[in-house]
């Protein structure tokens, strides 16, 4: 069985450009979460997505946005990117909410 | 403050040594999740829990509804188990708070 697949693995981008990334989530896992690592903030949770509905966001600001397709696929946007946006995104995929999370390797971005 | 407390930061241990990591939240929950990091950034789901105690080969992980309290338990430790363990938590509205993790190391 397939893992969660995230694309790119790495990224590097210019400040004021802007980013898709993309998550795969396991066959059959309907929820798909975002997470951001810095070495600085830890992991920290940007939104969750079931059903191409956004159930939850974290405390980011409206440049991080993200989108879920009939497919369970999820993209995460990051527009004017900012220095402080490089670090790991990660993303999971669960069958729900009584069930646990696999994560996807990551997609590590710089931005210089 | 953190949410989510864990402790210790750090931990070298021997092989073959009992380890524990400690977790401490401060609002009630609906899960808690341990989570294993190794380097390159892969992340591993140990466990979720919501009561109780859950037990995979060498790991156990127990939490205390009661006293906001978990923690992660490996028996006869390895070199291999070598990582960050994470612990996070989860709120009905499926927002998810993680601790700041456990460098743990063990030594041959």
């Amino acid at each position: 069985k397939a893992g969660v697949t995230q694309t790119p693995r790495y990224l590097i981008k210019t400040r004021g450009q802007q980013v898709t990334l993309s998550c795969s989530p396991i066959s059959g896992h309907r929820s798909v979460s975002w997470y951001q690592q810095t070495p600085g903030q830890g992991l920290q949770f940007l939104f969750e997505y079931f059903s191409e509905t956004q159930r939850n966001k974290g405390n980011f600001p409206g440049r991080f946005s993200g989108r879920q397709f009939s497919n369970s696929r999820s993209e995460m946007n990051v527009s004017t990117l900012e220095l402080g946006d490089s670090a790991l995104y990660l993303c999971a995929s669960s069958q729900g909410n009584l069930y646990g999370y696999t994560f996807g390797s990551g997609t590590r971005l710089t931005v210089v | 403050k953190n949410e989510v407390e864990q402790s210790p930061q750090n931990l070298t241990a021997q092989e073959g040594e009992f380890i524990t990591i400690n977790c401490s939240y401060s609002v009630g929950i609906s899960a808690l999740h341990w989570l294993q990091q190794h380097p390159g950034g892969g992340i591993v789901s140990l466990f979720m829990l919501s009561s109780g105690k859950k037990k995979h080969g060498r790991l156990i992980a127990t939490i205390n509804i009661q006293e906001k309290h978990s923690s992660l338990h490996i028996t006869a430790s390895h070199p291999r188990d070598s990582a960050v363990y994470i612990c996070a938590v989860a709120y009905n509205n499926n927002d998810m708070r993680f601790g700041a993790g456990t460098r743990l190391t063990v030594k041959p």
